[in-house]
């Protein structure tokens, strides 16, 4: 089973700051990677797929790179509604579709 | 507006069995594989099980196989879950959710989750 390891595991950052979130596979998982975003009593939101397509309706500043183990989720200027919990997802070797463990994202 | 409704969830001893049910709207349910996903209390996502849009292939993670079941009725828009054999571990809210352009892997719509609280 691949094992995704997401660092750090809480990120402080001011509001309009930049945000770099990171995600290792421990193999290559080609481009097959999702993002996702959860907020407090909600469900996951899908953010990115393909390693750096973004989802319907997700906005510019957030965006994905990467591929076989090393991935970055960037968020250009931070709005008050990105401060959640961001979960990678590799779905190369499927199944399982493993997670990492989150970052959380929370105000400077 | 696509919408996906868990329930069933509830308190249940070690050992018991539940059914979680998933009702879905605003798409053509039977194009389109569905997934259950879990969640522990303050814990991270972790993948239960997915089925394709016929239902003919279902998939589980260790961590349930033999003891979870995957099931949809594409003429009551309904996705479930049995679940026996309950165990402490088995604690968590759990999600359905709609696979991405039909696939099974990533997964584009998320239901709010239902409660599963397994304890004596």
């Amino acid at each position: 089973e691949i094992v995704m390891t997401q660092s750090p595991a809480t990120l402080s950052v001011s509001p309009g700051e930049r945000a770099t979130l990171s995600c290792r596979a421990s193999q290559s998982v080609r481009s097959n990677l999702a993002w996702y975003q959860q907020k407090p009593g909600q469900a996951p939101r899908l953010l990115i797929y393909g390693a750096s397509t973004r989802a319907t309706g997700i906005p510019a500043r957030l965006s994905g790179s990467g591929s076989g183990t090393e991935f970055t989720l960037t968020i250009s200027s931070l709005q008050s509604e990105d401060f959640a919990v961001y979960y990678c997802q590799q779905y190369n070797n499927w199944p399982p579709g493993t997670f990492g463990q989150g970052t959380k994202v929370v105000i400077k | 507006e696509v919408q996906l409704l868990e329930s069933g969830g509830g308190l249940v001893q070690p050992g018991g069995s539940l059914r979680l049910s998933c009702v879905a709207s605003g798409f053509t349910f039977s194009s389109y594989a569905m997934t259950w996903v879990r969640q522990a209390p303050g814990k991270g996502l972790e993948w239960v099980s997915s089925l394709t849009n016929s239902g003919g292939y279902t998939y589980y993670a260790d961590s349930v196989k033999g003891r979870f079941t995957i099931s949809r009725d594409n003429s009551k828009n309904t996705l479930y879950l049995q679940m026996n054999s309950l165990r402490a571990e088995d604690t968590a809210v759990y999600f359905c959710a709609r696979g991405l352009e039909g696939g099974a892997r990533v997964f584009d719509y998320w239901g709010k989750g239902t409660l599963v609280t397994v304890s004596s």
